[in-house]
């Protein structure tokens, strides 16, 4: 069974840092690009990040970059978000989701989410 | 960037009638790269349809989906009790990806 499960949120200061993790099984995690989004109530549904299934090609949303960074530790099964100086705005529930195959094609399987509070 | 609107913001049906939800794009989505995915409270969202039409593995057959250009279309023709969720439109052609605002499906 395919699972992906997010941790790593919380409460953090405008300013700080905090990383989020994203553990998963039943698949073969390194042939499969995996993507961050976020939830918030005002934007809706955003895309956040990219990374390839080997991790040497990234991608990322305008809003993080330069303050994001996306990374994966395929022996671990694990995939990474390095969040620094964070705002109020990246305030959201963030997701892990795994790509259906490479090119373009949908996310097929979705964490629960690790809510991230950005708040003094 | 293509920006997805779906209509309605909210749809109050009963168990067992169906449910026509629209998302419209603000330029054509090439090949049809649209999906549709279904979140229900405090859970992971779901993918129900790719390619505007194709169902994912497991999802009944009671969701379809249809539309080509600019204008697609999710429907489940008899809503079952665990039907009553928010569901997304998203287009993975395009970077970045994005998502419509969600329509949510309640019980009236």
């Amino acid at each position: 069974e395919v699972q992906v499960v997010e941790s790593g949120g919380g409460l953090v200061q405008p300013g700080g840092s905090l990383r989020l993790s994203c553990a998963a099984s039943g698949f073969s995690f390194s042939n499969y690009a995996m993507t961050w989004l976020r939830l918030t109530p005002g934007k809706g549904l955003e895309w956040v990040s990219t990374i390839s299934g080997l991790g040497d090609v990234t991608y990322y949303a305008d809003s993080v970059k330069g303050r994001f960074t996306i990374s994966r530790d395929n022996s671990k099964n694990t995939l990474y978000l390095q969040m620094n100086t964070l705002r109020a705005e990246d305030t959201a529930l963030y997701y892990c989701a795994k790509k259906m195959f490479s090119g373009y094609w949908p996310l097929d399987y979705w964490g629960q989410g690790a809510l991230v509070t950005v708040s003094s | 960037e293509i920006v997805l609107t779906q209509s309605p913001g909210t749809l109050s049906l009963s168990p067992g009638e169906r449910a026509t939800l629209s998302c419209r794009a603000s330029q054509s989505v090439s090949s049809n790269f649209l999906a549709w995915y279904q979140q229900k409270s405090g859970q992971a969202p779901r993918l129900l349809i790719y390619g505007a039409s194709r169902r994912a593995t497991g999802i009944p057959d009671r969701f379809s989906g249809s539309g080509s250009g600019t204008d697609f279309t999710l429907t489940i023709s008899r809503l079952e009790p665990e039907d009553f969720a928010v569901y997304y439109c998203q287009q993975y052609v395009n970077s970045p990806m994005t998502f419509g605002q969600g329509s949510k499906v309640e019980i009236k």
